[in-house]
């Protein structure tokens, strides 16, 4: 069966990172790309960049360049994506998912990062 | 970027009745490989995404045969045949033919 398992929630302070992980279930995570999304409350889904650790292939929104890293550890296989610089702006439900050539087919259940001082 | 605006951003539904959602892009998204990367998500609330139909047109495992999706180049369309009431949530549309680009969502109420 496969799953995408996140972290637990976050409250960070303005000008701290945060790494979200994502550990999937039920195949191997070279085998896609791992996109993450995210979700500020009340609004829309914000998609911020994907990895493929099968060709090393990684892009980011141009939005999150420079302040976003996303890795994945193939031994453990789990996806991380790291975010610097935060601000109250950052507030956000962040989501990994699996994509399957130009879509996301399955989705982890989300992680809230809170940042207030 | 690819933009895309989705119509209406709310939609009242009655139940049994069909519903439609419109998702134009700023752009054609007919990928070098000759598909086109349009999918369609619902979202209830206080779930994660869920995807309905990928490629346009193509309904995912599961999903009820009352979905449908379709269109071609720029526009492209959400079909509901008859709403019922799990169907309540926001839809979005999402580009996969440059990066990743989600449309603004479509919340459907009754």
């Amino acid at each position: 069966q496969i799953q995408l398992v996140q972290s637990g929630p976050e409250v960070k302070q303005p000008g701290a990172s945060v790494k979200v992980s994502c550990k999937v279930f039920g195949y191997t995570i070279i085998s896609y790309a791992v996109t993450w999304v995210r979700q500020a409350p009340g609004q829309g889904l914000e998609w911020m960049g994907w990895m493929n650790s099968n060709d090393g292939n990684i892009r980011y929104a141009q939005k999150f360049q420079g302040r976003v890293t996303v890795t994945t550890d193939t031994f453990t296989n789990t996806a991380y994506m790291e975010l610097r610089s935060l601000t109250s702006d950052d507030t956000a439900v962040y989501y990994c998912a699996r994509d399957v050539i130009g879509s996301e087919d399955y989705w982890g259940q989300g992680t809230l990062v809170t940042v207030s001082s | 970027d690819i933009v895309l605006t989705q119509s209406p951003l709310s939609l009242p539904v009655t139940l049994g009745q069909p519903a439609s959602i419109s998702c134009r892009s700023s752009q054609s998204l007919v990928h070098s490989d000759g598909n086109i990367y349009l999918s369609w998500f619902q979202q209830r609330p206080g779930q994660s995404p869920r995807r309905l139909i990928y490629k346009v047109s193509n309904r995912d495992s599961g999903v009820p045969d009352r979905f449908s999706g379709s269109g071609s180049g720029t526009d492209f369309t959400l079909k509901i045949s008859r709403v019922e009431a799990e169907d309540v949530g926001v839809y979005y549309c999402m580009q996969g033919t440059d990066g990743r680009t989600f449309g603004q969502g479509t919340k459907v109420e009754i």
